[in-house]
């Protein structure tokens, strides 16, 4: 499994775009990175996930660097309920249909009001 | 529509005893993975099922820990002969492919 490196914490204030990064630099060509986050005291809940190019959904967007040793997931306008552990994931396919998770430690987001 | 349920929320049980936990996973979502959450951890796999295969066992701890999916839908994880050390968030997730949708868990306490 590729190996992430995330900061443990960051602080954002409310309304302020955040930037999440994390370091994959043992990704291989066809891993996938995948972007989960997990608000207190709930499961984990999908963010979003790309290969190569970067990608935008309604909760956020996914910026991967050309090499692929690295992405960072964009929040636009964090707000309070934005405040979650995020996780990011590479290497999520074990072969077949299996995607099981690799969960590190992930990035505590604070969000100020 | 309904996400996938676990019950119970919350379990507190003596060591040495024998705990099953039960996942309802969203309609017609052919994989279901399980794993836990110690305090302060990330999340840990446990064991993943996919419709009529083989399940994938490489995550559980130890034999004490089975887990079956009945008719492929519902799962229960049961732990034999609980100790200290399984005490934790167990969540269950579901998935029509690769994106997973969680269950809000079950947290176990063993006394």
């Amino acid at each position: 499994d590729a190996k992430t490196t995330q900061p443990n914490s960051m602080e954002s204030n409310e309304e302020e775009p955040v930037h999440l990064p994390c370091n994959h630099s043992t990704i291989s060509g066809t891993d996938y990175i995948h972007w989960y986050r997990q608000l207190p005291s709930q499961g984990p809940e999908y963010v979003i996930h790309g290969l190569t190019s970067n990608v935008n959904n309604r909760m956020a967007s996914l910026a991967i660097a050309e090499d692929r040793k690295s992405s960072t997931l964009i929040l636009h306008r964090a707000t309070l309920r934005d405040a979650a552990v995020y996780y990011c994931i590479p290497d999520m396919n074990s072969g077949g249909s299996n995607y099981k998770l690799t969960f590190g430690k992930g990035t505590l987001l604070t969000v100020n009001p | 529509g309904a996400g996938v349920s676990q019950s119970p929320s919350n379990k507190v049980t003596e060591k040495g005893k024998d705990v099953e936990l039960r996942c309802d996973p969203i309609s017609g979502h052919t994989a279901l993975y399980w794993y836990r959450q110690s305090l302060g951890q990330g999340l840990e796999f446990l064991i993943y099922f996919q419709g009529n295969s083989a399940p994938d066992k490489s995550g559980l701890p130890s034999d004490r820990f089975s887990a079956e999916r009945t008719g492929g839908s519902v799962s229960t994880l049961t732990i034999q002969r609980t100790q200290q050390e399984d005490s934790a968030v167990y969540l269950c997730a579901s998935s029509p492919g690769y994106k997973q949708y969680f269950g809000p868990g079950t947290r176990l306490t063993v006394l």
